[in-house]
């Protein structure tokens, strides 16, 4: 099993263009989440899809979507991005719903916007 | 809401010293409680979890212990490894909610 993977592991764009960040998981995971990870500040929720067929706002989903396109994958589109969005993203997966599921990451998406 | 504070780093110590990183939350109800890992340039890994009050989560050597009355999830590991040098996160999930809250991280060195 590959677990979460996620493409591509580095990014840099300038201010303005859009790009779509892919995860997918091999586990038949029913949940996914996208996370943002800034320095000194922990990880913060995007967006996260509960099952197949449904998402939902995290913390701080401005100037992002997502699609859940099957079971298997949940992607994160940038429609125009700003520096702000300079970050390291990860995407996870958790079996379901209970507090008591963990969740696996992914490697992790280096995106610098300029 | 629910928050997760962690000790300020960074944290360097010599191989086999005695490792606690302090880890408090505040949350309703009775959350689960995670400790991670990342590796430099990897992913987050879970390393040990407890998920109601006294539970103890061990791992690699790691421990911590699920202390409802003072509101902490220290982790603690008795002779630390070079390769333990990591960042390490704590973490909640309250019943019935989707997120994880994270705390700060902590980044531990570990000189030889």
């Amino acid at each position: 099993n590959a677990g979460v993977t996620q493409t591509p592991k580095f990014q840099v764009l300038k201010t303005g263009q859009s790009m779509t960040l892919q995860c997918a998981q091999d586990m038949n995971h029913n949940s996914m989440y996208w996370y943002r990870q800034d320095p000194g500040m922990g990880l913060r929720l995007i967006y996260y899809s509960a099952s197949e067929g449904t998402t939902d706002k995290g913390e701080v989903p401005n100037g992002y979507n997502v699609s859940r396109l099957n079971k298997r994958e949940f992607s994160l589109r940038l429609e125009s991005a700003a520096p702000s969005q300079t970050s390291v993203y990860f995407c996870a997966s958790s079996e379901g719903t209970t507090a008591a599921y963990e969740q696996y990451f992914g490697p992790g998406t280096r995106l610098t916007v300029t | 809401g629910n928050s997760v504070t962690q000790m300020e780093g960074p944290v360097t110590l010599s191989e086999e010293a005695f490792l606690t990183i302090n880890c408090t939350y505040t949350a309703t109800g009775y959350p689960s409680l995670f400790w991670y890992v990342q590796y430099p340039g990897e992913g987050l890994q879970l390393l040990l979890k407890a998920t109601k009050a006294d539970d103890k989560g061990s791992n690699k050597g790691f421990e911590a212990t699920y202390r409802k009355e003072t509101t902490s999830f220290h982790l603690e590991k008795g002779s630390v490894q070079v390769s333990d040098s990591a960042v390490y996160f704590c973490a909640l999930r309250s019943q019935g909610a989707q997120k994880l809250v994270f705390g700060q991280g902590t980044r531990l060195t570990i000189n030889p």
